[in-house]
């Protein structure tokens, strides 16, 4: 199957700065990226969808000015933390959508990436 | 979006064959039938995906009833390794929302 990587694994950061997470589709093109997060033994949750060369759509109770994303191309997409805190440290999971058909598409998911804020 | 409810967890042991059922009753005709593994600090594992009937790779079997309001994930001879957190997911051509999952613990 396609393979979606993140960057990086891990991150330990100091309280009020910014962190940045890379999630590349390594052998398909994506249009649209996905934005997770995951606190300890919960479920995924959906923070935000981005389609290369748009905004993206942040869902409701997600804060677009302190989780920022960039679609720049078919194959990248950056999650950026701004001013963190300890409350943001969590696991946080991109997935990617294989450009195909419409009712035949595939989502793939990155290892993902866990941030720790002191 | 159709919502999934499926049990919270699941014990099984090694050998057994697991069957994890998950309703969807208001599944819309264009929907998509996903089951997705995941372990521990890792990210969401595909496993199967079907829309109606009988689908079989070589890790699961997904079997959809007629009115496809349910849907049951089978797990041939499970071992220790299959122990992870199991989602349902129904999708069309949207964003995936996961529900709470299905934690199943296989024991020796």
């Amino acid at each position: 199957g396609a393979v979606v990587s993140q960057h990086p694994s891990w991150v330990i950061c100091k309280s009020g700065t910014s962190v940045k997470i890379e999630c590349r589709s390594l052998d398909f093109q994506a249009t649209t990226m996905f934005w997770y997060r995951q606190f300890p033994k919960q479920s995924l949750m959906l923070m935000a969808t981005s389609n290369e060369g748009s905004k993206a759509t942040y869902e409701q109770g997600v804060e677009k000015d302190k989780f920022l994303i960039n679609h720049a191309s078919l194959t990248l997409s950056t999650l950026t933390v701004t001013s963190a805190h300890p409350e943001d440290s969590s696991f946080y999971i991109c997935s990617a959508r294989e450009h195909r058909l419409k009712e035949a598409y595939e989502q793939y998911f990155g290892p993902g990436t866990r941030l720790t804020v002191t | 979006l159709a919502k999934t409810t499926q049990p919270i967890s699941m014990d099984s042991y090694e050998g057994q064959e697991v069957n994890i059922t998950c309703s969807h009753n208001n599944i819309a005709t264009n929907d998509y039938i996903t089951w997705y593994q995941q372990f521990p600090s890792q990210g969401p594992r595909f496993i199967i995906q079907g829309y109606k009937t009988k689908v079989t790779n070589e890790v699961a079997s997904l079997f959809i009833p007629a009115d496809r309001k349910s849907s049951t994930l089978s797990l041939p001879r499970v071992s220790l390794s299959d122990t992870a957190v199991y989602y349902c997911l129904v999708r069309g051509y949207n964003k995936l929302i996961f529900g709470a999952g299905t934690r199943l613990a296989v024991h020796p």
